[in-house]
């Protein structure tokens, strides 16, 4: 099974900061990921499909880049509702496989 | 507007079997595969099988095949998530999600709380 690995686990940042956050492949699997944020109780919402695409009514601060291994979410100025964890997840291959997630705290 | 619409909360014993609905609305649903996710206390997500409610085809990760079975009644625009001999890891709450199968999956059930305890 393809693993996903994401960097860094947890985060701390403050509104108006900029955030990276990376997703590793253990193989090449194309564009074909996807990034989500939940926030506590709630299922996963989609952010970004085909590593780069923002899903509707997302905001334009959320972005994504890559392709074949490596893999990038950015929020390039942090709004109060951002603090969340964030999961990637590779359908490139079955089985799918999710990131282990990273939690996004003030 | 689209919806997925889960059964509620469950208890079951060791060994014991789960179904677990998801009804959806507001698209055509033979159009789009339905996943299945699950979310155990305090961890991430685990991908546990998709349906292709067209043609009933089905995907499920080794961990839990041959424990797993996924179906979907196009009558009823409900797709079911059936575990079997369950054990207390299994304790997670499970998500229903459209898409899979190529489609990213954009709309998401509320989720459904599966406890196994004796």
């Amino acid at each position: 099974a393809v693993q996903l690995t994401q960097s860094p686990s947890s985060l701390s940042a403050s509104v108006g900061d900029r955030v990276v956050i990376t997703c590793r492949a253990s193989q090449g699997i194309r564009h074909d990921l996807m990034w989500f944020q939940q926030k506590p109780g709630r299922a996963p919402n989609l952010l970004i499909h085909g590593a780069t695409t923002l899903q509707g009514g997302v905001p334009s601060r959320f972005s994504g880049s890559g392709s074949g291994t490596d893999f990038t979410l950015t929020i390039s100025s942090l709004q109060s509702e951002d603090f969340a964890t964030y999961f990637c997840l590779q359908d490139a291959f079955y089985p799918y496989t999710f990131g282990q997630g990273t939690k996004l705290e003030i | 507007q689209v919806q997925l619409v889960q059964s509620g909360a469950d208890v079951r014993k060791p060994g014991a079997t789960v179904k677990v609905s998801c009804k959806a609305s507001g698209y055509s649903f033979s159009s789009y595969g339905i996943t299945w996710v699950r979310q155990a206390p305090g961890q991430g997500l685990e991908w546990m099988g998709w349906i292709n409610p067209y043609n009933g085809n089905t995907n499920y990760p080794e961990n839990v095949q041959g424990r797993i079975t996924v179906t979907a009644d196009t009558s009823s625009t409900t797709a079911y998530m059936e575990l079997k001999n369950l054990r207390s890891d299994d304790t997670a709450v499970y998500y229903c999600a459209r898409g899979g199968g190529g489609d990213y999956l954009d709309y998401w059930g509320p989720g459904t709380q599966v406890t196994v305890s004796s």
